[in-house]
């Protein structure tokens, strides 16, 4: 059973466009929802992530919104850039204890072409 | 680098074969991680230890054995592996859990089984 849904697989955009990504996950006691980027021969490194007390989050270009009745979340990337081109993977995880166990989505494959 | 070093990068075993993966971190973290990456999956947690302790186990098969000796290193221990095995193996540590800073992943050991 996937808790975390990934959509879509793969996305191309033009430079300046603007990919939207989106995840929606079924366990309701998650409370930490991050997204990372993945560049080949690299491991995933955290890019922003968000809290479900807030419907909206921006960090330079790219802007997590959360949608909690739904349970959904997107990362949309402002005026994409060729260097955005790598792989995004949404999570979520309940934050209790002293470690925590991110499950990831499937991943989206976004490549920005001039 | 991001902190987190993996050895080696790329591992070939025969399905007979032992050989061990290695995790090295010196950020201060005090929780490791071990997951799987397989194309068109999601990230699969297979181990989780907190303060040196074994907390999570994925229902990963006896093939498979981690070892933290202390909060610095991690190592996954591969005996009679099998083809469907052939994946990115990643290590990742968090200071507590991933809210706080997120995970701090590895570059990974591209492992195949023959």
């Amino acid at each position: 059973q996937q808790q975390v849904k990934q959509s879509p697989q793969s996305l191309i955009v033009q430079k300046g466009g603007i990919p939207i990504i989106n995840c929606a996950y079924e366990n309701t006691a998650f409370d930490y929802f991050p997204w990372y980027q993945q560049f080949p021969g690299k491991g995933p490194a955290l890019l922003i992530a968000i809290r479900p007390d807030v419907s909206e989050k921006k960090e330079g270009r790219f802007t997590i919104s959360f949608n909690k009745s739904a349970k959904q979340f997107s990362l949309h990337i402002m005026d994409s850039q060729p260097g955005d081109s790598a792989t995004y993977f949404c999570a979520a995880s309940r934050e209790r204890g002293t470690a925590s166990k991110l499950t990831f989505g499937t991943g989206t494959r976004l490549q920005v072409t001039l | 680098e991001t902190g987190v070093t993996q050895t080696p990068r790329h591992l070939v075993m025969g399905m007979t074969n032992k050989k061990s993966l290695k995790c090295e971190q010196h950020l201060g973290h005090n929780a490791m991680y071990w997951y799987k990456q397989s194309a068109k999956k999601p990230l699969e947690l297979m181990f989780v230890y907190s303060l040196e302790e074994r907390v999570e186990n994925n229902s990963v098969p006896s093939r498979f054995s981690p070892e933290c000796p202390n909060s610095s290193h991690l190592f996954l221990h591969l005996h009679t592996l099998q083809p469907e095995d052939s994946a990115l193996y990643l290590c990742a540590s968090s200071l507590g859990t991933a809210g706080n800073y997120g995970y701090t992943f590895g570059s990974g050991t591209r492992l195949t089984v023959v």
